[in-house]
């Protein structure tokens, strides 16, 4: 099962940010949080990741809770071309294997 | 720097045939998942491989599917005397790593059962 929990839809206004939350209240001390994306019938796209400390890159930003508990990830100016199925996944670091489990994730709907 | 690349891009084929599904991951990357998605469904793991080793195969059902990573060409994802049940979206990630590496997908092989 995913270690994490997210809304399962979300509307944003076009040029408006777009916030969407995840929940990961279980992570332990040596998982990351990475965050991808699935526009309509293509593969999964990566975007993002952090351990504790926000993120920026071209792409969004990354905001890690203190307890490291939640995040959000942020698209800053949403596009109709941002609207897709965005997936936040924890998984451990090291050289010891750990399966990539994907949620339902959340449906964001870009609306103009 | 080619990405992913899977093929076919399409396959279609009738009860009980056989469906291979290729999987080429970009340069430098030796480790492989593959991923089943229904319609209307998430992705659903089914096996990772280093090459010519089967790490984790527990996503995948126990007949008729099969995997391998050759030393040498691309991960081939072989499904035997298909089903209806099998039509689904099949994509392959490849990763430089074990963990804490991201995944880079392919654009999937888009299977249908006649």
């Amino acid at each position: 099962d995913a270690k994490t929990t997210q809304p399962t839809s979300m509307d944003c206004a076009e040029g408006r940010a777009a916030n969407l939350p995840c929940n990961h209240s279980t992570i332990s001390g040596n998982e990351y949080v990475y965050w991808y994306r699935q526009i309509h019938s293509q593969g999964p796209q990566y975007i993002i990741h952090g351990l504790k400390n926000n993120e920026t890159n071209e792409m969004a930003s990354l905001i890690i809770t203190e307890d490291r508990k939640s995040s959000t990830l942020i698209l800053p100016h949403a596009t109709l071309r941002d609207t897709a199925v965005y997936y936040c996944i924890v998984r451990g670091r090291g050289t010891s294997y750990d399966k990539v489990i994907f949620g339902p994730g959340t449906s964001l709907s870009v609306i103009p | 720097n080619a990405g992913v690349m899977q093929n076919p891009r399409h396959l279609v084929r009738r009860r009980g045939q056989e469906a291979r599904l290729r999987c080429s991951p970009m340069k430098g990357h030796s480790h492989v998942y593959w991923y089943r998605q229904l319609p209307e469904e998430g992705l659903k793991f089914m096996v990772y491989l280093q090459k010519e080793n089967i790490i984790d195969e527990s996503g995948m059902p126990k007949e008729r599917f099969s995997a391998e990573f050759p030393k040498e060409g691309p991960s081939i994802l072989r499904i035997q005397q298909v089903v209806r049940g099998d039509s689904a979206a099949y994509f392959c990630a490849s990763a430089q790593g074990a963990s804490n590496e991201k995944l880079f997908f392919g654009s999937g092989t888009q299977l249908s059962v006649l």
